[in-house]
C-alpha cells in the first residue's frame, strides 16, 4: 500500500536559515508527490509536485523539493526561511490504484520561523 | 475566482442530530472528495467521487454519506453524528481522476457533543 512518512512534528528555524522539511514514501510503480502547506483557518494550498523529469522541483513561495529515488525521500526546502511561512506542511502521494485518484497524506509537519 | 467553497465553517451539533456539510466548485471539475483531519492522522479519504451520479468509499466511510447529483455540488452527510466525528473536514476538487493536483475548501470544523 501507499504510505508517506513526516518524521518530524515539529521544526524549528530562525528567518533567514534555510529550512528542511522531511518526507519519505512507499509506493509500488512510480511515484507522484505533493506538498501543500496549511496555514491557520485555512484550507490546504499546493505548493508543488514531482511526476516525472528533474528531481529538483520548484514551487511556489520559494519553496523547492528533491525527489531521491534511491532514498524514497521529498523534502521540502527554502534557502531562507520568513516567518510568514510557518504554517503546517504535509507531504502526499498519489494512489492511482483502482484508477481513481487518491492522495495519502502524511501526518503533517509544523513549521516554526522564529524572527 | 476559482474556489471551493465549503459551509459551515464551525458547527457544533448534539449527538445524533442529521447534518449536511455544503462543498460547492466554480472550476467544472468532475473530481470532487471528502477529507477528514484529525492530529497526527494527516487527512484521511472519506468519500471521493468521479464525475455526476458516481461516488464511492474511500479509506473512512463508516458514518458518513454523499451525493453527486450536479456537477458543482457534493455534500457531506452525518445521518446520526457522533462524537468520534468530531474533526477537522475538508473538500476537495480536481479536474479530473488523471489530474492529480486537488484545490481545497477552507474546512469545517464539527464539533458533536
Amino acid at each position: 500500500a501507499q504510505s508517506v512518512a513526516q518524521p518530524e512534528d515539529q521544526v524549528n528555524v530562525a528567518e533567514g536559515n534555510p529550512l528542511t522539511v522531511k518526507c519519505t514514501y512507499s509506493v509500488s510503480g512510480n511515484p507522484y508527490l505533493f506538498w501543500y502547506v496549511q496555514y491557520p483557518n485555512r484550507g490546504l494550498q499546493f505548493l508543488l509536485k514531482y511526476i516525472t523529469g528533474d528531481n529538483l522541483v520548484k514551487g511556489s513561495y520559494g519553496f523547492e523539493a528533491e525527489f531521491n529515488k534511491s532514498q524514497t525521500s521529498f523534502h521540502l526546502k527554502k534557502p531562507s526561511a520568513l516567518v510568514s511561512d510557518s504554517a503546517l506542511y504535509f507531504c502526499a502521494v498519489r494512489d492511482g490504484t483502482g484508477g481513481y485518484n487518491k492522495l495519502i497524506f502524511g501526518a503533517g509537519t509544523r513549521l516554526a520561523v522564529h524572527p | 475566482e476559482a474556489q471551493v467553497t465549503q459551509n459551515p465553517r464551525y458547527l457544533i451539533t448534539v449527538t445524533g442530530k442529521k447534518l449536511t456539510v455544503t462543498c460547492s466548485q466554480n472550476m467544472n471539475h468532475e473530481y470532487m472528495s471528502w477529507y477528514r483531519q484529525d492530529p497526527g492522522l494527516g487527512l484521511r479519504q472519506i468519500y471521493y467521487s468521479m464525475n455526476v451520479e458516481a461516488t464511492d468509499k474511500g479509506d473512512v466511510p463508516e458514518g458518513y454519506k454523499v451525493s453527486r447529483k450536479e456537477k458543482r455540488n457534493f455534500p457531506l452527510i452525518l445521518e446520526s453524528p457522533s462524537p468520534n466525528q468530531t474533526s477537522l473536514y475538508f473538500c476537495a476538487s480536481s479536474l479530473d481522476r488523471k489530474n492529480t493536483e486537488a484545490f481545497f475548501g477552507q474546512g469545517t470544523r464539527l464539533t458533536v457533543v
